[in-house]
């Protein structure tokens, strides 16, 4: 079966730069979404179309997809950063496939 | 502002089935996929399928073929799914937007108890 895998967790201290990763299932052919779900709340969309931003997300979040590895990228972390980060892309039957997720501590 | 609510937490018997409703608003709702993702507690997301709410067409992952149902209601912009399953999950909808999902509902909590 096909598998996207990122690590099951990153920790940061406030202030720094948090980078979380996402490949092992051609992320670099495909385009990949981002999502964050903090504790007891629905995922929200975060980085759309490898890089790009929705309405409403600050700028600290960034992504990029290059080779076979994605990368969110959140700078200038803060406590309300904590969560869990997914990764998602579409795979060869048109379905859409999630990574396992990183929970992101901030120290 | 695009917007799903769904319906509330529901407690139910092993080997009986649960219909979970999702109500769109702020957008035309037959304009856009409605997705539909489970989530066990502690672990991560998995999708489960999608319904065309213009045209009623489905498609489930095979994990779920089967056992899910997903229907709608234009008249009320409302995107339901029917489950027959033993896990405790969270079930989420989602609108489909160009590969993404956004928004998202808040979740509907499925508990499994005898």
């Amino acid at each position: 079966s096909s598998v996207l895998t990122q690590p099951p967790s990153v920790s940061v201290a406030p202030g720094k730069t948090a980078r979380m990763t996402c490949g092992g299932y051609s992320t670099g052919k495909n385009s990949v979404n981002w999502y964050q779900q903090r504790p007891g709340q629905a995922p929200v969309l975060v980085v759309s179309d490898d890089s790009g931003r929705p309405s409403g997300i600050p700028e600290r979040f960034s992504g990029s997809n290059s080779g076979s590895t994605a990368t969110l990228t959140i700078t200038r972390v803060e406590a309300g950063d904590e969560a869990d980060y997914y990764c998602q892309v579409w795979d060869t039957s048109s379905d859409p496939l999630f990574g396992g997720g990183t929970k992101l501590t901030v120290l | 502002q695009a917007h799903l609510v769904q319906s509330v937490a529901e407690v139910k018997k092993p080997g009986a089935s649960v219909k979970v409703s999702c109500k769109a608003s702020g957008y035309t709702f037959t304009g856009y996929y409605v997705h539909w993702v489970r989530q066990a507690p502690g672990q991560g997301l998995e999708w489960m399928g999608w319904i065309n709410p213009d045209s009623g067409e489905t498609n489930s992952a095979p994990n779920f073929q089967g056992r899910v149902t997903m229907t709608r209601d234009t008249s009320i912009s409302t995107a339901f799914m029917e489950l027959t399953s033993d896990d405790t999950a969270v079930y989420y909808c989602a609108r489909g937007i160009n590969g993404w999902f956004d928004p998202w509902g808040q979740g509907t909590l499925v508990t499994v108890s005898s």
